[in-house]
């Protein structure tokens, strides 16, 4: 059974690093990793995509193992704006069909 | 650059009846999925259209259907609906399938 394992909350401080752990056991051969966030009452809302190793963009970090069964998203600094749900985001090869399976997000607090 | 846009934001349908929900996808994209959100749950995918073709589904029933029109704007239809059908529907759009994606604002669908 495809599926994305994210712990379902966490919470920190503003001005801190911000890790969340995805696993991804079942992703296909040449799918990419992708993360999301959103916010009540919105779509959700592209964060970082990457295929492997590390890629960077201007509000987060997105490491990948070489084996590609995790992803690690890094938010630089949160501030209490980066309250949201966290969603990560693979696609599955069943057969000859493609699913895109999300993890059931991980709800981040950021306090002041 | 118009975003991706869906009607009606809000329908209250009994059960055994059949709704249309529609999604206008941003300019110049050519993929849109579908995604249904149970209340405090992740996205779960229903199917993706490429250039007017299924390019995927999710564990779906068949009376969830689909159709991306030459424009790219794509319909979802259910048959039959039940009381479970009740949730937000996402639509969302992008260049190819395996690239972001840029969500609308969703359909409330409410079955009594």
């Amino acid at each position: 059974l495809a599926k994305t394992t994210q712990p379902i909350s966490m919470d920190s401080y503003e001005g801190q690093e911000v890790n969340i752990t995805c696993s991804h056991n079942n992703i296909a051969t040449n799918d990419y990793i992708t993360w999301y966030q959103q916010f009540p009452s919105q779509g959700p809302r592209f964060i970082i995509q990457g295929y492997k190793t590390k890629v960077t963009n201007e509000v987060a970090s997105l490491f990948i193992p070489a084996d590609r069964k995790s992803s690690t998203l890094s938010l630089p600094r949160v501030s209490l704006s980066d309250t949201a749900v966290y969603y990560c985001l693979v696609g599955v090869n069943a057969g000859n069909n493609r699913k895109l399976i999300w993890g059931l997000g991980t709800s981040l607090a950021v306090n002041p | 650059e118009t975003g991706v846009t869906q009607s009606p934001t809000h329908l209250i349908k009994t059960r055994g009846q059949q709704v249309t929900l529609r999604c206008s996808s941003q300019s110049g994209h050519n993929t849109v999925s579908w995604y249904q959100q149970a209340l405090g749950q992740g996205p779960q995918f229903i199917f993706q259209y490429y250039r007017e073709e299924e390019n995927g589904r999710g564990n779906f029933p068949p009376r969830f259907s689909g159709l991306q029109f030459p424009n790219y704007s794509s319909e979802l239809n259910v048959n039959a609906l039940e009381l479970d059908d009740s949730a937000l529907y996402l639509c969302a759009s992008s260049w190819g399938r395996d690239n972001e994606q840029f969500f609308g604002p969703g359909t409330r669908l409410t079955v009594l």
